[in-house]
């Protein structure tokens, strides 16, 4: 089992370009979330789902927007990415409201 | 709103014991730990579900005290790979998400 993955581990953006991050779950879960972490800070929710075709906010869903069509998958854009949203992005799923496994991350850019 | 965590950042010596305390201010149906090394994702830890529950996970043990609303993380005889940022994540009785804390950086040398 490959567990949570993140595509793309790296990118680098222009303000105001576009782009979605993928994470894949193989682990039939239906909780998925995605994150955000800022140098030395602690983990902030920005979307997450209970299951598929179902989606909900987090603490800092603004600039986002988040999609779960399958249940394996969970997708972010961004429509218009500005400076203040770099910083390293992390899917994570779970089988209800506990234990959760966190993918590798992505680290973002924005110049 | 965001668990305070305490201390910041912990150094100890190897064979050393070390508390990281979480509190928050509004009441909690759980509590969740995690450790992160650096560069890496979060790892779970463990999860406290009752108010004066203690579980463990090899030598790393941690209470919730419900009441309170605090919990407490209590590593004993610290390995060198116990270093890492230990975060702890509330939730709350009516919620699917977890808050989490800030983090407390602890470093275990030789």
């Amino acid at each position: 089992n490959a567990g949570v993955t993140q595509t793309p581990k790296f990118r680098v953006l222009k303000t105001g370009q576009s782009m979605t991050l993928l994470c894949a779950q193989d682990m039939n879960h239906e909780y998925m979330y995605w994150y955000r972490q800022d140098p030395g800070m602690g983990l902030r929710l920005i979307h997450y789902s209970v299951g598929e075709g179902t989606t909900a906010k987090g603490e800092v869903p603004d600039g986002y927007n988040v999609s779960r069509l399958k249940k394996q998958n969970f997708l972010l854009g961004l429509e218009s990415a500005a400076p203040s949203q770099t910083s390293v992005y992390f899917c994570a799923s779970s089988w209800t409201r506990y234990e959760q496994y966190f993918g590798p991350g992505t680290r973002l850019t924005v110049t | 709103q965001q668990p305070v965590q305490s201390p910041q950042a912990v150094i100890l010596r190897e064979g050393e014991d070390a508390v990281i305390n979480c509190s928050s201010s509004k009441a909690l149906y759980s509590v969740h730990w995690y450790r992160q090394k650096h560069g890496e994702a979060p790892v779970f830890l463990m999860i406290l579900l009752k108010g004066g529950e203690q579980k463990g996970h090899e030598k790393i043990s941690a209470s919730f005290n419900e009441k309170k609303q605090q919990s407490s993380l209590y590593l004993t005889a610290s390995q060198l790979s116990y270093s890492g940022t230990y975060f702890c994540g509330t939730d709350r009785p009516a919620g699917n998400m977890l808050t989490f804390g800030g983090g407390t950086r602890l470093m275990v040398k030789p």
